[in-house]
This record gives structure tokens, C-alpha cells and sequence, in this order.
């Protein structure tokens, strides 16, 4: 089964670093998205991305925060100043076009981001 | 009002048993909605869509109520291996490719 893959699965950070998630997105897929999940918190949408641009963003998603896909298969999310509540499990996800949300989504296994 | 609510949890269950979870949306527009399960720092992964007319799914059975605006699932037969926590997701948009909303999860153990 495709899948999307992340690293690194666990980074810690001192904060007020930057820090940069991967991601390769499933090979067929044109959407991207960033999720995030704090420890015992609920997934949060931060981003979508869609022919290299910024389709849609969360409120969480401020000037701190960057997408990028700097070649045909990477899709980063930097993280410019790390502060101790970025602490949280970060998803990447993509899904194919057209499709309804949810029937074609996957999700990575993760970066555990932890800012000390 | 949170736009996903779901029971508090933690369910727990002997395996066998028949177990249901309930979920509320906020936002009457809501187009698709999905079950998904968690496991414990794992990432979601879609269990279910969930219809009108309602769909089963082996030992799941998920229903929907758009004049309410409920969602239910319910597994009967309760494993070991369904122990995690299920998310009730909501897609307020009609347009695939559009951001989820998560409720928080509601956990379930399924005890020997």
C-alpha cells in the first residue's frame, strides 16, 4: 500500500530554533496538508498546499511558519522560532484530486517535535 | 460550542461486548464525515465514511443524522486489537482536498 513517509519521526529543539519537518507525499497525490496534535489534544489543521502554492491555512499557521517543495517528491514545513508550545506530534498528509477528503487521505506516522 | 464533540471516554469493555460512540457537529453546512481510529501516538487512519442512509462495515456500523447533526458508531463483538481512540471527522466543505475538522477522540479498551 502507498504511503506517506515523514522524518524525523522524534526531534528535539531548543526554542527559538528552526526547525524543518519532511515529508514524501504518496507519488500520485497533488494535495498536501500539515496537521498537528498536541499531547493529548485534538488533530489540528495548520496548511494545504496544491500546485505549489498555499491553498488554505489555520489560524495556527502564522508568520513562524513556511511550506515549501523544493524538488518533485519533498514537502517541508519549517518552523522559523520554536516556542515550548509547538511541542507536538506534526502530520503530513496528501490526498488525491477531486477526491472526497477522508475516503482518499493518508496520513504519515509523524514527527514528534518536542521544544525544551 | 466546539464544532466536533464526542463522549469523554474512556470506554472500557470486555471483548465481546457491543460498544457505541456518539458525536455532535456544530456546523449544520457539514458535508462529509468519516470515522477514524488512533492508536497511541500513531497517526489517524480512516475506519469508516459515514452516510445517510447509514453503512456497516464488518462490526461497525456508523449512522448519521443530519437534523440532529449526529454521528454514531457502534462495534459489535469487541476485540482486543479494537482498543485506540476514534475520531469523529467532519468535512465542512463540499469540495474534496478541504481541511478536516477532528473531534478529540474518544478512547476505548478492550479488556480480556
Amino acid at each position: 500500500e502507498p504511503e506517506v513517509t515523514q522524518t524525523p519521526s522524534h526531534q528535539v529543539t531548543q526554542m527559538g530554533q528552526e526547525v524543518i519537518l519532511r515529508c514524501v507525499p504518496i507519488s500520485n497525490h497533488l494535495y498536501f496538508y500539515w496537521y498537528r496534535q498536541i499531547l493529548g489534544q485534538k488533530v489540528e489543521f495548520l496548511v494545504s498546499f496544491y500546485n505549489n502554492e498555499i491553498s488554505e491555512k489555520s489560524e495556527i499557521f502564522d508568520d513562524q511558519f513556511s511550506v515549501e517543495r523544493p524538488d518533485g517528491s519533498n514537502f517541508t514545513l519549517k518552523i522559523r522560532s520554536t516556542k515550548l508550545e509547538d511541542s507536538a506530534m506534526y502530520f503530513c498528509a496528501s490526498s488525491t484530486p477531486g477526491a472526497r477528503t477522508g475516503n482518499t487521505i493518508y496520513f504519515g506516522e509523524g514527527s514528534w517535535l518536542t521544544v525544551v | 460550542r466546539k464544532e466536533v464533540e464526542q463522549d469523554p471516554g474512556p470506554f472500557n469493555v470486555p471483548e465481546g461486548a457491543t460498544v457505541a460512540f456518539n458525536c455532535t457537529y456544530s456546523n449544520s453546512a457539514s458535508q462529509s464525515f468519516f470515522w477514524y481510529r488512533q492508536d497511541c501516538r500513531k497517526e489517524p487512519k480512516l475506519l469508516m465514511s459515514v452516510y445517510s442512509s447509514g453503512n456497516e462495515d464488518g462490526r461497525f456500523t456508523a449512522q448519521l443524522n443530519r437534523a440532529s447533526q449526529y454521528i454514531s458508531l457502534l462495534i459489535r463483538d469487541s476485540k482486543l486489537s479494537d482498543s485506540a481512540t476514534y475520531l469523529c471527522v467532519v468535512n465542512i466543505r463540499p469540495s474534496g482536498n478541504t481541511p478536516l475538522v477532528f473531534g478529540k477522540g474518544t478512547r476505548l479498551s478492550v479488556i480480556a
